[in-house]
């Protein structure tokens, strides 16, 4: 079955720096990847993804990510944290091999502190 | 328009009471899902239509019951619910099914409280 894996419940980060969220993915055949976050009480806004091509993927907000297929790895990315970054980001993957349905990770808290 | 919208936005409901929730996308998207939503967890897969029919049911309890009237239109009725049921409720949509690299396109959500 395909699944994607953050293994950090919760990143904080220092206003200016860079910021890096963690996902690795396990799926047979191709992988769709995605990143999406939410702020509270709101509902998810899709970020970017990776289909194919380049493994370096820009998004909305500045953000990256970096699809590494030798580490199954697909994590994000910006060069500089806002405070407005701090919000719940979630991995997902599409399981081709079920209807597309959509698979999320567990989900990560980012604090970016001022 | 990239919108998916979701009325209401707060409903509080009684055990006992019949409600809907109502989900709208003007996209031309072909596939929509309803998510269920607990604080802090990632969104749990409920219903997904595809081209107005029932594709996927995640093995949902009966009191909760889709319908997709039309390809804009998605409700999730609800009866005689229990207060575990109480979440946030999330629509989406994507073009369609079987292309694999579609995102998805949520709405705001419906914050359920059962009482």
């Amino acid at each position: 079955a395909q699944s994607v894996a953050q293994p950090e419940d919760q990143v904080n980060v220092a206003e200016g720096n860079p910021l890096t969220v963690k996902c690795t993915y396990s799926v047979s055949g191709n992988p769709y990847l995605f990143w999406y976050v939410q702020y509270p009480n709101r509902g998810l806004q899709f970020l970017l993804k990776y289909i194919t091509g380049d493994n370096l993927v820009k998004g909305s907000y500045g953000f990256e990510a970096e699809f590494n297929k030798s580490q199954t790895s697909f994590h994000l990315k910006k060069p500089s944290a806002l405070v407005s970054d701090s919000a719940l980001y979630f991995c997902a993957v599409r399981d081709t091999n079920r209807d597309d349905k959509i698979i999320f990770g567990k989900g990560t808290r980012l604090h970016i502190l001022p | 328009d990239t919108e998916v919208t979701q009325t209401p936005k707060h409903l509080v409901m009684g055990m006992t009471n019949k409600k809907s929730l109502k989900c709208e996308q003007h996209m031309g998207h072909r596939a929509m899902y309803w998510y269920k939503q607990k604080a802090k967890k990632p969104p749990e897969l409920m219903f997904v239509y595809s081209y107005e029919k029932l594709s996927i049911n995640e093995s949902v309890p009966s009191r909760f019951s889709p319908e997709c009237p039309n390809s804009s239109l998605l409700n999730l009725h609800l009866h005689a619910l229990q207060p575990e049921d109480s979440a946030l409720y999330l629509c989406a949509s994507s073009q369609d099914l079987g292309r694999g690299g579609t995102e998805a396109f949520f709405g705001q959500g419906t914050r359920l409280t059962v009482v």
